[in-house]
């Protein structure tokens, strides 16, 4: 069974610019949860799609945003890119149940200069 | 945001010693999740906790639930090379919802 498969893995982006991160879940998953992990603050929840619906979002500016698509794959952009957006940006993929595990891709590693 | 409290921040230790970990919050969660990063990679999961009290092993691994449901502990023993890396608690929240609280972290080092 395929595990979480994050696309691109790294990314160098220009101050000002918008980034398109994909992830593609779990077969079978309908949960896709976005997080952002920095040195200084460690993992951050963004968002999360179920179901192709924003469920639940974390404490992140409207420069944040996410989509889900039919086959549960989902993206998510950051527009007006900054400095500070330098991170590793981690998607995960659970089933959506009560009681899931969440699993995790590797992650995009993004470079904002 | 609301974050968890992992303690020790980091570990040095020799190969075949045991290792302890924890994480405190003041808020209760319904799942308690412990997980294994290493360089360049994302998190990958060791162990899940669902109940109170809850005691759970994976191999040379045990995670226990606190009763309070606001805390949690990792063990590792006997400790061997590869499990150098950083470990992460994260707690949930909402039942179902996958919004995942994490701690700070413990990063790992081992002396062979």
């Amino acid at each position: 069974k395929a595990g979480v498969t994050q696309t691109p893995r790294y990314l160098i982006k220009t101050r000002g610019q918008q980034v398109t991160l994909s992830c593609s879940p779990i077969s079978g998953h309908r949960s896709v949860s976005w997080y952002q992990q920095t040195p200084g603050q460690g993992l951050q929840f963004l968002f999360e799609y179920f179901s192709e619906t924003q469920r639940n979002k974390g404490n992140f500016p409207g420069r944040f945003s996410g989509r889900q698509f039919s086959n549960s794959r989902s993206e998510m952009n950051v527009s007006t890119l900054e400095l500070g957006d330098s991170a590793l940006y981690l998607c995960a993929s659970s089933s959506g149940q009560l009681n899931t595990e969440a699993f995790f891709g590797q992650g995009t590693r993004l470079t904002v200069v | 945001g609301q974050q968890l409290n992992q303690s020790p921040q980091s570990m040095f230790i020799q190969e075949g010693e045991d290792v302890s970990m924890n994480c405190t919050s003041s808020s209760i969660f319904n799942t308690w999740l412990w997980y294994k990063q290493e360089p360049g990679e994302g998190p990958v999961l060791l162990i899940a906790l669902y109940k109170a009290g809850e005691l759970t092993s994976n191999g040379r691994l045990t995670a226990q639930f606190g009763i309070t449901r606001k805390d949690s502990f990792l063990n590792i023993s006997a400790s061997i090379p590869s499990d150098v890396g950083i470990y992460f608690c994260a707690g949930q929240l909402i039942q179902g919802a996958q919004k995942l609280v994490f701690g700070q972290g413990t990063r790992l080092t081992i002396n062979p």
